[in-house]
């Protein structure tokens, strides 16, 4: 079973520019989660998309915004980059199974920097 | 809001030894998972836990969820030069919220 994608794999903007990052869940994964990762805050949370719909936000500007089509594939789009939107940006897909007990896995991410 | 507090935040420790790391926190949590994240790579799950008190073994790793729900720990026995990397605790409250991630620990192996 393919596990989550991510293209691209690495991306050079320039401050003022616009990027999309798009995201493939594993097969039959609902639900897709993306997170920012830097070396000084982490790994933080952004948004979650289950069919279709935004579930969660997280504490970011709303140049950070987001989608998922019906096959749960999802983008993620930041406008007007800053130089502290370099980042690894992650994605991660879940089953969202019935019952509790959910475990979400995480694509190889796509490192952007911005000049 | 709710947070992870993970240690120790880097080890170095000789090839052969165990390894223990926690998570604690002052919220109660129904999920723990622990990833492992290699340089330029997206984590990868390692172990989950979904009650109170479990003790879940992979392989030579070995994690509890906390009977307070308020902590978790990972060990590592026997560590090789490949257990290199930077594991992360994560932590939700129900299905329908967000994971929260620890900061890391920074985990290096000399042989």
């Amino acid at each position: 079973k393919a596990g989550v994608t991510q293209t691209p794999r690495y991306l050079i903007k320039t401050r003022g520019q616009q990027v999309t990052l798009s995201c493939s869940p594993i097969s039959g994964h609902r639900s897709v989660s993306w997170y920012q990762q830097t070396p000084g805050q982490g790994l933080q949370f952004l948004f979650e998309y289950f069919s279709e719909t935004q579930r969660n936000k997280g504490n970011f500007p709303g140049r950070f915004s987001g989608r998922q089509f019906s096959n749960s594939r999802s983008e993620m789009n930041v406008s007007t980059l800053e130089l502290g939107d370099s980042a690894l940006y992650l994605c991660a897909s879940s089953k969202e199974a019935s019952g509790g007990g959910d475990t979400q896995y995480f694509g190889p991410g796509t490192r952007l920097t911005v000049l | 809001g709710q947070q992870l507090n993970q240690s120790p935040q880097s080890m170095f420790i000789q090839e052969g030894e165990d390894v223990s790391m926690n998570c604690t926190s002052s919220s109660i949590f129904n999920t723990w998972l622990w990833y492992k994240q290699d340089p330029g790579e997206g984590p990868v799950l390692l172990i989950a836990l979904y009650k109170a008190g479990e003790l879940t073994s992979n392989g030579r790793l070995t994690a509890q969820f906390g009977i307070t729900r308020k902590d978790s720990f990972l060990n590592i026995s026997a560590s090789i030069p490949s257990d290199v990397g930077i594991y992360f605790c994560a932590a939700r409250t129900t299905i329908r919220t967000a994971l929260i991630f620890g900061k890391g620990t920074t985990l290096s192996v000399s042989s």
